[in-house]
């Protein structure tokens, strides 16, 4: 089944603590990016990645990294995460104008 | 710059249409997209007309899109309870599969 799956998808922590949101995709998709959804925001995106080491940032990339060594996978990492980061997080991986989206995961930063 | 409105909340009973409404500024964009979410869930993609197109229907579903006022909005005919969530329309533009959002219209439908 094609599909783009996160892990995890809840997750509490604590201020500064660094963490990694894992994204992966089977559809040999290139195109892959990360959004927040936030109330009354709509979904950001944070970063996005044209191809395998190519990764760019997109509207609200401060306070997060990412990489992409492999066409499948694409990660999240908050270094030093803050309350402000606390959110729903959406990856999606696109081909031909259509993204597929992620189940989201719920990051809670105390 | 990019800027996409909707209103936050609608309202409707079971059977009736619900119109769901849309605005947007950069009159660039290629494509325009209806996402739904369920609620726990992600984004399902619902419905998307190119910009040169002025209406498109999907079964229960019509997109009609005024390009001269920015305007974009879904119709969903004989509106079921299952069709409670959250729809966002989104645009796209040209070389880019970067989407931007509105923010977002909660849609309850009660029997």
């Amino acid at each position: 089944e094609a599909q783009v799956t996160q892990n995890p998808r809840y997750l509490i922590t604590v201020t500064g603590k660094k963490l990694t949101v894992t994204c992966s995709q089977n559809m040999n998709h290139e195109y892959m990016s990360w959004y927040r959804q936030d109330p009354g925001l709509g979904l950001r995106q944070i970063y996005y990645s044209m191809n395998v080491e190519v990764t760019d940032k997109g509207d609200v990339p401060e306070g997060y990294k990412v990489s992409r060594k492999e066409k499948r996978n694409f990660p999240l990492i908050l270094e030093s995460p803050s309350p402000n980061q606390t959110s729903l997080y959406f990856c999606a991986s696109s081909f031909a104008l259509t993204q597929y989206f992620g189940p989201g995961t719920r990051l809670t930063v105390l | 710059g990019e800027d996409v409105e909707q209103s936050l909340f609608l309202s409707v009973r079971e059977g009736d249409s619900s119109v769901i409404n849309c605005t947007y500024t950069d009159s660039s964009s290629t494509y325009l997209y209806w996402y739904k979410q369920e609620p726990g869930a992600g984004l399902q993609l619902l419905t998307y007309i190119f910009s040169n197109m002025d209406m498109k229907q999907d079964q229960r579903l019509t997109v009609l899109l005024n390009k001269k006022d920015k305007h974009l909005s879904l119709r969903i005919a004989d509106t079921q309870t299952g069709d409670s969530a959250i729809y966002f329309c989104a645009e796209s533009f040209d070389n880019t599969d970067k989407l931007i959002f509105g923010t977002g219209t909660r849609l309850q439908v009660f029997p």
